[in-house]
């Protein structure tokens, strides 16, 4: 079964960057038939993309966020990761990690990991 | 960028009822819309893609429908367990999400 898991700082300083690894048990992040995705959730809030990339490195991101995202990916240890740079309290937030099908527009969301809240906070 | 709303934002019920959740995109989506539940404290969970097909594992009393800008994701028979918030989601970059339908027990 399918398994991921968001590890990194649960409490970010303003004006500071924000580092998440996503670990992937279960499978492969190289599997060709999909991208590997961010989406984000500000607490009582709804859901928000941040971004997505393939094992190869190709990405797209969320242009509301895009100026402040990289996202990188370590097939060696089936990982991704995502950084968010100048934070605010506005980037305060549960981080979901989640395996992205991308198959022309027929996407989804199929398998998310638990989720890590992040904190900004001075 | 599209905007999905859904309606109502909330919603009571009793086990038992049959369910129907709203999500209008502010332009023509085609059937590319994905349906999730989430839990209190839980990632969300994919019902349905594509407008209508079921993800595997979930149960058949939920269903979805609609095609362009109007969509509906309907649950047949209230169980105990499908009291949660419901998403839908559009599949043109960049991806968003409706603001969430609530559904409680009666």
């Amino acid at each position: 079964q399918l398994q991921l898991q968001e590890s990194g700082p649960g409490l970010v300083k303003p004006s500071e960057t924000l580092s998440l690894t996503c670990t992937v048990s279960g499978g492969s992040i190289s599997n060709s038939d999909y991208y590997w995705g961010w989406i984000r959730q500000p607490p009582g809030k709804g859901l928000e993309w941040i971004g997505s990339i393939y094992y190869g490195g190709s990405t797209y991101y969320n242009p509301s966020l895009k100026s402040r995202v990289t996202q990188s990916v370590d097939t060696s240890k089936n990982q991704f990761s995502l950084t968010l740079s100048s934070v605010t309290a506005a980037d305060t937030a549960v981080y979901y990690c989640a395996r992205h099908k991308s198959s022309d527009y027929r996407d989804y969301f199929d398998y998310w990991g638990q989720g890590t809240l992040v904190t900004v906070s001075s | 960028d599209i905007q999905m709303t859904q309606s109502p934002s909330s919603l009571s019920a009793s086990v038992g009822d049959r369910v129907t959740i709203t999500c209008r995109a502010s332009q023509s989506i085609s059937t590319y819309l994905n349906w999730y539940q989430q839990k209190p404290g839980k990632a969300p969970k994919l019902l349905i893609y594509d407008a209508s097909s079921l993800q595997s594992g979930v149960p058949s009393r939920f269903s979805g429908s609609g095609s362009g800008t109007d969509f509906t994701l309907t649950i047949s028979s209230l169980q105990p367990e499908d009291f949660a918030t419901y998403y839908c989601q559009q599949n043109y970059t960049p991806y968003s999400f409706g603001q969430g339908t609530k559904l409680e027990i009666k």
